[in-house]
């Protein structure tokens, strides 16, 4: 078990639903990312919030939208995803101190494997 | 375009076995490079290397970074079928809260 807890671990949904993955972490982190990994592939940066703000946006589609409600948490939203978004989604966190910021190990959650029919 | 590049690919090997496990890269403003084992879930962090020469040690496992030559080298000694995954190196740059993963190098230990 991890320290970045995701939920929730499976996730069947069709092309039309909306629904929603969440992560939660207790460490005092103020970095979150989202990832996705496709099978026998690295993960790949989507999202990353800083102070509960968006930093990066890897260019991802605007069906995949993030919200950081608190520093402890961070959601995914789904809506109207393709097959090809099947995937492993990682939620990750890491310190973020504001003279070492890129500096700190990110832990990583044991993901959601979404599956889209 | 930040690079990190593993080598190799997969490797199986016998309980017992020594294996080096290779990540080069080529980023922009370094700042970090991470190795992490991936088996069926979440990848487990395993060292964070920041300066060259240093090596970092946990039981088995130890890394070690040459920033001159660009790579790193992960060693894990007397393998156990327990060290099957998949080792994942990553590089932090200066460009942002993110990391640049390599492709992974698959292990396989047999017994």
């Amino acid at each position: 078990d991890t320290e970045v807890t995701q939920t929730p671990k499976h996730l069947v949904m069709g092309m039309t639903n909306k629904k929603s993955l969440k992560c939660e972490q207790h460490m005092g982190h103020r970095a979150m990312y989202w990832y996705k990994q496709k099978a026998k592939k690295p993960p790949e940066l989507m999202f990353v919030y800083s102070y509960e703000k968006l930093s990066i946006n890897e260019s991802v589609p605007s069906r995949f939208s993030p919200e950081c409600p608190n520093s402890s948490l961070l959601n995914l939203h789904l809506h109207a995803l393709q097959p090809e978004d099947s995937a492993l989604y990682l939620c990750a966190s890491s310190q973020d101190r504001s003279r070492d910021r890129y500096n700190q190990p990110q832990h990583f959650g044991d993901g959601t494997r979404l599956s889209i029919l | 375009e930040d690079k990190v590049v593993q080598s190799p690919l997969s490797l199986v090997v016998h309980e017992g076995d020594t294996v080096t496990l290779n990540c080069s890269y080529e980023v922009t403003n370094f700042r970090s490079l991470l190795w992490y084992k991936q088996e069926k879930k979440a990848p487990t962090f395993l060292f964070m290397l920041t300066s060259s020469g240093i090596e970092k040690k946990s039981g088995r496992l130890s890394s070690i970074l040459d920033k001159k030559e660009l790579f790193s080298i992960l060693n894990i000694t007397a393998t156990q079928t327990g060290d099957s995954a998949i080792y994942l190196c990553a590089v932090g740059s200066r460009a942002g809260n993110m990391l640049t993963f390599g492709g992974g190098t698959r292990l396989m230990v047999k017994p």
